[in-house]
Formats: structure tokens, C-alpha cells, sequence
């Protein structure tokens, strides 16, 4: 399997669930991303890990927990979300030593908060 | 900081006409512009980019030129598929270390037989 792949597509949870989204990726980059994507909206770049450390976090809060094992995986802890953090969650990942380097992104998990 | 604007959709067009999508940034330094596309169901993907002044980045047809002048890297493509339906974004990269990539808010392109 290659790119970047995220599971699960959809994900329907109540405000008192607590969830994991999972990406993967097969393209042997440094960096991963979390971003959401909401209607309307320009996509909202939530963390960023470069080497497996966490180099962004663009004031989430912290009911949005990621974690990153290692340079291929990249996981989204969700607890106690509100309506309003229904929207598509998309991972990317890219090469963070190339300048203007392209990334890539997974197909996104369709979250519905209940 | 960095911001993108782009044109408010949806676009609606015929099969065959010419297309436009206004993009428009602001950036300090000299950033690398991009155009992603996001088809139905999918995440976004590459479509074209430009890393300097001038350069004209193109792909499928479509193509796009970095004015820095008018800060401005419009998509174009002179004959548009049904195929092409899909959203659109213009993003710039600082190109400083890991991809702080700022993206606009998406154009969505309807192309009607």
C-alpha cells in the first residue's frame, strides 16, 4: 500500500465518547500533519510533528490529543467533543528538510459529533 | 501573518469554456504557491506549483503564473472537462523547515455537459 491513509473514513460519536483517528503513511516522510476541514472555511492546521516531535499546536484544545509513535504513524485522541467538532479531519505528511516540498494527504475521516 | 484569498464559489461552467480562479496572497519573504485540487470523496492533492517569481506551474491542462508584483497566482485552464468538477485551493509554503502550508478557503468548480 502506498500515500497516506486514514481510518476510519467516518466516525459518528456522542459528546461523552472517547475515539482515536489513525493515519498511516507509506512515503517514508519526516513530518505529519493534522488538519480540520470545515465548510466555508480555509483548512485549519491543528498540530504538526517534525521528527516525531510535536512542532505545532495552533491553539487546539485539549480534547484534541495527537500522538505520534513514529515517523509513519500519527493518531488523533478524541474526548468529550462538542458539535461543533464535526467536520472532515485530514492527515498529510511531507518531507520537512525539502524546501517547497509537496504534501500529501489522506482521504480524511468524516467525523459527526452527536 | 501569511494568508490566502481566493474567489468564492461555486463556479459553474460548461463543458469546454475557459476557467479562472482568482488567488491572491500575502507573505513575507519569497514563499512557494501552490494549487491543490480535492475531488469528491478524496483528500486534497497536488495539482501545480511555483517556487519563485515568474515561474509557471502547470499540470493537466491547467496552469498558473507567480506575479509577484500583484501577489497573485491565478489557476487557468482554457477548456474544461466534467471531470475537472472538484474544489479547488491555492495554499503558499514559507519554505522555512517543516510545511507550515497556509491554504485559502477552497473554490468549488461545477463543470455541466
Amino acid at each position: 500500500e502506498t500515500g497516506v491513509t486514514q481510518t476510519p473514513r467516518h466516525l459518528v460519536m456522542g459528546m461523552t465518547n472517547k475515539k482515536s483517528l489513525k493515519c498511516e503513511q507509506h512515503l517514508g516522510h519526516n513530518a505529519m500533519y493534522w488538519y480540520k476541514q470545515s465548510a466555508k472555511k480555509p483548512l485549519e492546521l491543528m498540530f504538526v510533528y517534525s521528527l516525531e516531535e510535536r512542532v505545532e499546536n495552533n491553539s487546539v484544545p485539549s480534547r484534541f490529543s495527537p500522538e505520534c509513535p513514529n515517523s509513519s504513524h500519527l493518531f488523533l485522541h478524541l474526548h468529550t467533543l462538542q458539535p461543533e467538532d464535526s467536520a472532515l479531519y485530514l492527515c498529510a505528511s511531507s518531507q520537512a528538510d525539502r524546501d517547497a516540498d509537496i504534501q500529501y494527504f489522506g482521504a480524511g475521516t468524516r467525523l459527526s459529533v452527536l | 501573518g501569511d494568508s490566502v484569498t481566493q474567489m468564492e464559489g461555486p463556479v459553474t461552467l460548461s463543458e469546454e469554456a475557459f476557467l479562472t480562479i482568482n488567488c491572491t496572497y500575502t507573505a513575507t519573504g519569497y514563499p512557494s504557491l501552490f494549487w491543490y485540487v480535492q475531488y469528491p470523496g478524496e483528500g486534497l492533492q497536488l495539482l501545480l506549483k511555483a517556487t519563485k517569481a515568474d515561474d509557471k506551474g502547470s499540470n493537466k491542462g491547467f496552469e498558473a503564473t507567480y506575479r509577484k508584483e500583484t501577489t497573485s497566482f491565478h489557476l487557468e485552464k482554457g477548456s474544461v472537462q466534467v471531470s475537472d468538477s472538484a474544489v479547488y485551493f491555492c495554499a503558499l509554503n514559507p519554505g522555512r523547515g517543516y510545511q507550515k502550508v497556509t491554504f485559502g478557503t477552497g473554490t468549488k468548480l461545477q463543470v455541466i455537459p
